[in-house]
């Protein structure tokens, strides 16, 4: 079956870089997309088709694809960015389906 | 502005039925698929199911195929989800969220991101 590995914890000081991987065979042939979602709210699409940025999401949000692995990456972190972030990618193969990582807790010390 | 509004939710017993809604407004309805996203307490997204914006194609996870059914009234700006058979490990907050679409030279339009997503709807399946 399709899976994509997240790291489950990320810690940064603010104002450093914080780099969430997410990690899944497929990902060389399909998009991934990123969501950050904060305690009792929705999730929020924040980078769309690998590296897009959605209007309205800061400039310090980024996302970059290298083979296997995908990266969200998070310039200058602010206290506000402490929130779980979630990998998407779609399985198009044999079937449709869509799956989510694990999730990665984002902690600003 | 594009909203999404869930209702239906509640408590349920096990092997009992549901039909959540999702209310759409702010933009083409019949033009975008849509899809069901769920979220179990205190545990990570799970993708439940898709539908095309014409509702001619659906999609199910492995975990709900034969139990849920995905469909959509374009006259209605609304999208359902009827759930049966449902047991524990349905508990979960449902999601309905809009389907991001891009084309591929290869394989023509594609289904990709879920943007943006409702508030949710709480279902509870105890005894």
């Amino acid at each position: 079956s399709y899976e994509l590995t997240q790291p489950p914890s990320v810690s940064v000081s603010p104002g450093q870089t914080a780099r969430i991987t997410c990690s899944g065979d497929a990902l060389p042939k399909q998009y991934a997309y990123w969501y950050q979602q904060k305690p009792g709210q929705a999730p929020v699409l924040v980078i769309y088709k690998d590296s897009e940025r959605p209007s309205g999401i800061p400039e310090r949000f980024s996302g970059s694809s290298s083979g296997t692995t995908v990266t969200l990456t998070i310039s200058g972190v602010q206290a506000e960015d402490e929130a779980d972030y979630y990998c998407q990618s779609g399985d198009r193969t044999n079937s449709y389906r869509d799956v989510f990582g694990g999730g990665t807790k984002l902690t600003v010390l | 502005e594009v909203q999404l509004l869930e209702s239906g939710g509640g408590l349920v017993q096990p092997g009992g039925s549901l039909r959540l809604s999702c209310a759409a407004s702010g933009f083409t309805f019949s033009s975008y698929a849509m899809s069901w996203v769920r979220q179990a307490p205190g545990k990570g997204l799970e993708w439940v199911s898709a539908i095309s914006g014409s509702g001619g194609s659906t999609y199910y996870a492995d975990s709900v195929k034969g139990r849920f059914t995905i469909s959509r009234d374009n006259s209605k700006n609304t999208l359902y989800l009827q759930m049966n058979s449902l047991r524990a490990e349905d508990t979960a907050v449902y999601y309905c969220a809009k389907v991001g679409m891009y084309y591929d030279i290869l394989t023509g339009y594609q289904m990709g991101w879920f943007d943006p997503w409702g508030q949710g709807t709480l279902v509870t399946v105890s005894s």
